[in-house]
C-alpha cells in the first residue's frame, strides 16, 4: 500500500549548520510533496512543497529536491536556527484524487546555540 | 481572515462513548479532511469531505463517521471509543477548484480512559 519512509527520526545539530531530512514514498502516482514543521503542541504547518514536474524549489533557507526515478524527496534547512527546532513531517499526495495526504513518522530536529 | 478552526480544545472520555468533533474550515476552503494523529507519529488520513459528501476514506473502521454542512463546516464522529483512539484529531481544509495546499486547525487532543 501507499508508504512514506522518513530518515533520520532525530537531527541534532549545532547553530549555523545545515540539516537534511529524507523521505521514499512508494506510490507512483504520487506528484505532490509538502513538508510541515510541528512545534510541541501546535498544529503541522506548511512551509515549503514541490510538484513531481519540479526537481528543486527553494524559499530563503529550506530547498526541497526531488528525485522522482528514485522516489525520494529530501528537505534542506541552511543556517539553521535555534527556532527551526520542531518535528518535520513529509507527505506524499496524488493531486487530482483526493489529495489526501500519506505522512512520513517525522524528524525531530535540535538546532543547539 | 480566520485560518482553520477546531473545537473542543480538549476532551476526555471514557471507553464506549461517542464523541463528536468540529472544524471550520479557512475562508475561501470548500474541502475538509480529517486525520488522526497518535503520539509521537505522523498524521494518519481519516476521511475527506466535499460537497458535503465522503470522497474517500482511509483504514479506519466505521465506527468513524463524518458528515459536511452546507456552510463547508465539518463534524467528525467516533463511536463506542476504545483506549486506542485516545489521539490529536486534525482536520485540514483545502480549496477544490483553485489549491491544493492544505492548511491544519489546532487539533482536538482527545483522551479514552
Amino acid at each position: 500500500g501507499e508508504n512514506v519512509e522518513q530518515h533520520p527520526s532525530t537531527l541534532s545539530v549545532q547553530e549555523g549548520d545545515s540539516a537534511v531530512i529524507k523521505c521514499t514514498y512508494s506510490d507512483s502516482a504520487s506528484n505532490y510533496f509538502p513538508w510541515y514543521k510541528q512545534e510541541l503542541g501546535k498544529r503541522p504547518q506548511l512551509i515549503i512543497d514541490i510538484r513531481s514536474n519540479v526537481g528543486e524549489k527553494k524559499d530563503q533557507r529550506i530547498a526541497v529536491t526531488l528525485n522522482k526515478t528514485a522516489k525520494h524527496f529530501s528537505l534542506h534547512i541552511t543556517e539553521t536556527q535555534p527556532e527551526d527546532s520542531a518535528v518535520y513531517f513529509c507527505a506524499a499526495s496524488e493531486l487530482g484524487a483526493t489529495n489526501k495526504l500519506i505522512f512520513g513518522t517525522g524528524t525531530l530536529l535540535a538546532v543547539q546555540p | 481572515d480566520a485560518g482553520v478552526t477546531q473545537s473542543p480544545t480538549h476532551l476526555i472520555k471514557t471507553r464506549g462513548q461517542q464523541v463528536t468533533l468540529r472544524c471550520s474550515p479557512k475562508s475561501g476552503h470548500d474541502t475538509v479532511s480529517w486525520y488522526q494523529q497518535a503520539l509521537g507519529q505522523g498524521p494518519q488520513f481519516i476521511f475527506q469531505y466535499y460537497e458535503e459528501e465522503e470522497r474517500q476514506r482511509g483504514n479506519f473502521p466505521d465506527r468513524f463517521s463524518g458528515h459536511q454542512f452546507p456552510n463547508y463546516s465539518s463534524e467528525l464522529n467516533v463511536n463506542a471509543l476504545l483506549l486506542g483512539d485516545s489521539a490529536l484529531y486534525l482536520c485540514a481544509s483545502s480549496s477544490a477548484g483553485h489549491s491544493y495546499e492544505q492548511y491544519f486547525g489546532p487539533g482536538t487532543r482527545l483522551t479514552v480512559t
